[in-house]
Protein backbone atom coordinates (compact mmCIF):
# COMPACT_ATOMS: atom_id res chain seq x y z
CA UNK A 1 0.00 0.00 0.00
CA UNK A 2 1.03 3.48 -0.97
CA UNK A 3 2.54 5.69 2.01
CA UNK A 4 3.67 9.13 2.15
CA UNK A 5 5.42 10.59 5.29
CA UNK A 6 7.08 13.97 5.59
CA UNK A 7 9.82 15.01 7.43
CA UNK A 8 11.93 18.42 8.50
CA UNK A 9 11.55 21.36 10.54
CA UNK A 10 8.19 22.03 12.55
CA UNK A 11 9.42 26.15 13.19
CA UNK A 12 10.74 28.06 10.98
CA UNK A 13 12.68 31.66 11.20
CA UNK A 14 10.99 34.56 9.52
CA UNK A 15 13.14 35.09 5.84
CA UNK A 16 14.54 31.56 6.56
CA UNK A 17 13.98 28.80 4.05
CA UNK A 18 11.52 25.83 4.90
CA UNK A 19 12.47 22.55 3.91
CA UNK A 20 10.37 19.83 3.73
CA UNK A 21 11.42 15.46 2.55
CA UNK A 22 8.74 13.23 1.51
CA UNK A 23 9.23 9.86 1.81
CA UNK A 24 7.43 7.08 -0.26
CA UNK A 25 7.25 3.42 0.85
CA UNK A 26 4.69 0.98 -1.10
CA UNK A 27 5.74 2.56 -5.05
CA UNK A 28 8.79 3.97 -6.73
CA UNK A 29 9.03 6.93 -7.67
CA UNK A 30 11.14 6.04 -11.00
CA UNK A 31 8.57 3.90 -11.93
CA UNK A 32 7.79 7.65 -13.50
CA UNK A 33 4.16 6.79 -14.04
CA UNK A 34 2.93 9.74 -11.71
CA UNK A 35 3.20 13.71 -10.48
CA UNK A 36 4.80 14.02 -6.55
CA UNK A 37 3.50 17.21 -5.35
CA UNK A 38 3.15 19.27 -2.10
CA UNK A 39 0.33 20.82 -1.01
CA UNK A 40 -0.33 23.33 1.68
CA UNK A 41 -3.68 24.12 4.09
CA UNK A 42 -2.69 27.24 6.57
CA UNK A 43 -4.56 27.33 9.70
CA UNK A 44 -8.79 27.86 9.09
CA UNK A 45 -7.83 27.84 5.60
CA UNK A 46 -8.29 26.19 1.98
CA UNK A 47 -5.98 23.58 0.47
CA UNK A 48 -3.29 25.15 -2.26
CA UNK A 49 -1.55 23.04 -4.37
CA UNK A 50 2.52 24.33 -4.20
CA UNK A 51 3.79 22.43 -7.31
CA UNK A 52 4.68 19.21 -8.56
CA UNK A 53 7.92 16.97 -9.75
CA UNK A 54 7.96 14.11 -12.10
CA UNK A 55 10.54 11.26 -11.89
CA UNK A 56 12.73 13.01 -14.55
CA UNK A 57 13.09 16.29 -12.29
CA UNK A 58 10.57 18.22 -14.38
CA UNK A 59 8.68 20.46 -12.09
CA UNK A 60 5.75 22.82 -12.65
CA UNK A 61 4.57 25.23 -9.29
CA UNK A 62 2.05 27.82 -8.31
CA UNK A 63 2.74 30.68 -10.53
CA UNK A 64 1.91 32.57 -7.62
CA UNK A 65 4.76 30.54 -5.12
CA UNK A 66 6.83 29.80 -7.86
CA UNK A 67 9.51 32.17 -6.94
CA UNK A 68 10.30 31.06 -3.58
CA UNK A 69 9.70 27.47 -4.61
CA UNK A 70 12.28 24.64 -5.28
CA UNK A 71 11.04 20.82 -6.08
CA UNK A 72 13.01 18.22 -6.23
CA UNK A 73 13.40 14.65 -6.40
CA UNK A 74 15.90 11.84 -5.54
CA UNK A 75 14.81 8.29 -6.77
CA UNK A 76 17.73 6.76 -5.19
CA UNK A 77 16.37 7.46 -1.97
CA UNK A 78 12.43 7.30 -3.45
CA UNK A 79 12.29 10.73 -2.08
CA UNK A 80 11.32 14.48 -2.95
CA UNK A 81 12.11 17.77 -1.45
CA UNK A 82 10.26 21.02 -1.16
CA UNK A 83 12.31 24.30 -0.61
CA UNK A 84 10.45 27.39 0.52
CA UNK A 85 12.58 30.39 0.35
CA UNK A 86 11.87 33.98 1.98
CA UNK A 87 9.38 32.54 4.44
CA UNK A 88 6.70 34.78 6.59
CA UNK A 89 4.25 34.28 9.01
CA UNK A 90 2.00 33.77 6.08
CA UNK A 91 3.43 30.58 5.07
CA UNK A 92 2.44 28.67 8.12
CA UNK A 93 0.46 25.76 7.63
CA UNK A 94 -0.08 22.04 6.86
CA UNK A 95 2.40 20.87 4.56
CA UNK A 96 1.35 17.90 2.99
CA UNK A 97 3.08 15.55 0.18
CA UNK A 98 1.02 13.90 -2.41
CA UNK A 99 1.39 11.36 -5.33
CA UNK A 100 -1.18 13.62 -7.81
CA UNK A 101 -4.28 12.40 -9.33
CA UNK A 102 -3.94 11.39 -13.07
CA UNK A 103 -6.20 9.80 -15.53
CA UNK A 104 -6.25 6.43 -14.22
CA UNK A 105 -6.27 7.66 -10.35
CA UNK A 106 -6.44 9.75 -7.59
CA UNK A 107 -4.26 10.88 -5.41
CA UNK A 108 -2.58 9.52 -2.68
CA UNK A 109 -1.44 12.36 0.62
CA UNK A 110 0.74 11.63 3.87
CA UNK A 111 -0.52 12.63 7.09
CA UNK A 112 0.89 16.21 6.92
CA UNK A 113 3.51 17.97 8.97
CA UNK A 114 2.42 21.34 10.57
CA UNK A 115 5.18 24.49 9.87
CA UNK A 116 5.55 27.20 11.78
CA UNK A 117 6.93 30.42 10.55
CA UNK A 118 7.73 32.58 13.84
CA UNK A 119 10.97 34.12 15.32
CA UNK B 1 -7.09 29.29 -12.46
CA UNK B 2 -10.27 27.23 -12.07
CA UNK B 3 -12.09 27.86 -8.79
CA UNK B 4 -14.03 25.18 -7.33
CA UNK B 5 -17.20 26.06 -5.16
CA UNK B 6 -18.25 23.25 -2.88
CA UNK B 7 -21.27 23.27 -0.99
CA UNK B 8 -22.71 22.85 1.64
CA UNK B 9 -19.89 24.24 3.99
CA UNK B 10 -21.24 22.01 6.77
CA UNK B 11 -23.81 19.10 6.86
CA UNK B 12 -25.69 18.04 9.65
CA UNK B 13 -27.29 14.60 8.88
CA UNK B 14 -28.46 11.64 11.01
CA UNK B 15 -27.44 8.03 10.27
CA UNK B 16 -29.42 6.09 7.71
CA UNK B 17 -29.50 9.50 5.61
CA UNK B 18 -28.93 10.24 2.07
CA UNK B 19 -26.49 12.96 1.50
CA UNK B 20 -25.19 15.31 -1.34
CA UNK B 21 -21.99 17.05 -1.42
CA UNK B 22 -21.73 19.75 -4.75
CA UNK B 23 -18.65 20.86 -5.68
CA UNK B 24 -18.65 23.55 -9.11
CA UNK B 25 -15.88 24.61 -10.95
CA UNK B 26 -15.11 27.70 -13.07
CA UNK B 27 -14.85 26.69 -16.36
CA UNK B 28 -14.97 23.26 -17.71
CA UNK B 29 -12.85 20.48 -16.09
CA UNK B 30 -14.25 17.64 -17.79
CA UNK B 31 -14.35 14.64 -15.61
CA UNK B 32 -10.96 15.52 -13.25
CA UNK B 33 -12.50 15.46 -10.14
CA UNK B 34 -11.24 13.60 -7.10
CA UNK B 35 -13.18 13.62 -3.52
CA UNK B 36 -11.81 13.10 -0.63
CA UNK B 37 -12.40 11.86 3.05
CA UNK B 38 -10.38 13.64 5.93
CA UNK B 39 -10.69 12.94 9.80
CA UNK B 40 -8.73 15.09 12.28
CA UNK B 41 -5.08 14.37 12.09
CA UNK B 42 -5.16 12.10 9.21
CA UNK B 43 -4.04 11.90 5.74
CA UNK B 44 -7.12 12.56 3.00
CA UNK B 45 -8.55 9.51 1.90
CA UNK B 46 -10.00 8.69 -1.60
CA UNK B 47 -12.94 7.86 -2.12
CA UNK B 48 -13.87 8.81 -5.76
CA UNK B 49 -11.82 9.58 -9.15
CA UNK B 50 -11.96 10.58 -12.77
CA UNK B 51 -15.29 12.22 -11.45
CA UNK B 52 -17.70 8.53 -10.48
CA UNK B 53 -14.63 5.94 -10.13
CA UNK B 54 -14.87 4.59 -7.22
CA UNK B 55 -11.75 3.95 -5.50
CA UNK B 56 -10.76 0.60 -4.40
CA UNK B 57 -11.88 -0.37 -0.95
CA UNK B 58 -14.18 2.18 -0.65
CA UNK B 59 -17.38 1.16 0.66
CA UNK B 60 -20.29 1.48 -2.60
CA UNK B 61 -22.32 3.66 -0.19
CA UNK B 62 -20.01 6.33 -1.48
CA UNK B 63 -20.87 7.31 -5.36
CA UNK B 64 -20.11 10.62 -7.48
CA UNK B 65 -21.15 12.18 -10.65
CA UNK B 66 -21.46 14.93 -12.97
CA UNK B 67 -18.64 16.40 -15.69
CA UNK B 68 -17.85 19.81 -17.18
CA UNK B 69 -18.31 22.14 -14.48
CA UNK B 70 -20.90 20.54 -11.77
CA UNK B 71 -20.04 17.22 -9.47
CA UNK B 72 -21.81 15.79 -6.71
CA UNK B 73 -20.77 13.40 -4.26
CA UNK B 74 -23.43 11.00 -2.67
CA UNK B 75 -23.27 8.96 0.82
CA UNK B 76 -26.32 6.56 0.08
CA UNK B 77 -26.96 5.63 3.89
CA UNK B 78 -24.69 7.30 6.22
CA UNK B 79 -22.94 5.10 8.73
CA UNK B 80 -21.18 6.11 12.04
CA UNK B 81 -17.66 6.24 10.35
CA UNK B 82 -18.86 9.13 7.71
CA UNK B 83 -18.53 11.67 9.79
CA UNK B 84 -15.45 13.72 8.51
CA UNK B 85 -14.93 16.67 6.33
CA UNK B 86 -15.55 15.82 2.14
CA UNK B 87 -13.60 17.84 0.06
CA UNK B 88 -12.88 17.96 -3.94
CA UNK B 89 -10.04 18.23 -6.37
CA UNK B 90 -9.94 19.65 -9.84
CA UNK B 91 -6.75 18.30 -11.42
CA UNK B 92 -8.21 19.24 -15.37
CA UNK B 93 -5.43 22.41 -14.88
CA UNK B 94 -2.88 21.91 -12.29
CA UNK B 95 -4.73 21.35 -9.41
CA UNK B 96 -7.02 23.31 -7.09
CA UNK B 97 -9.84 22.41 -4.26
CA UNK B 98 -12.88 22.95 -2.96
CA UNK B 99 -13.32 24.77 0.88
CA UNK B 100 -14.55 21.55 2.12
CA UNK B 101 -17.85 20.37 3.56
CA UNK B 102 -17.90 19.28 7.64
CA UNK B 103 -20.46 16.49 8.10
CA UNK B 104 -21.50 16.36 11.30
CA UNK B 105 -23.99 14.46 13.47
CA UNK B 106 -27.44 15.81 13.73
Amino acid sequence: QLQLQESGPGLVKPSETLSLTCTVSGGSISSCSYYWGWIRQPPGKGLEWIGSVSCDGTTYSNPSLKSRVTISVDTSKNQFSLKLISVTAADTAVYYCTRLPDSTSGGYWGHGTLVTVSS
Amino acid sequence: DIQMTQSPSTLSASVGDRVTITCRASQSINNWLAWYQQKPGKAPNLLIYKASSLESGVPSRFSGSGSGTEFTLIISSLQPDDFATYFCQQYNNYYSFGQGTKLEIK
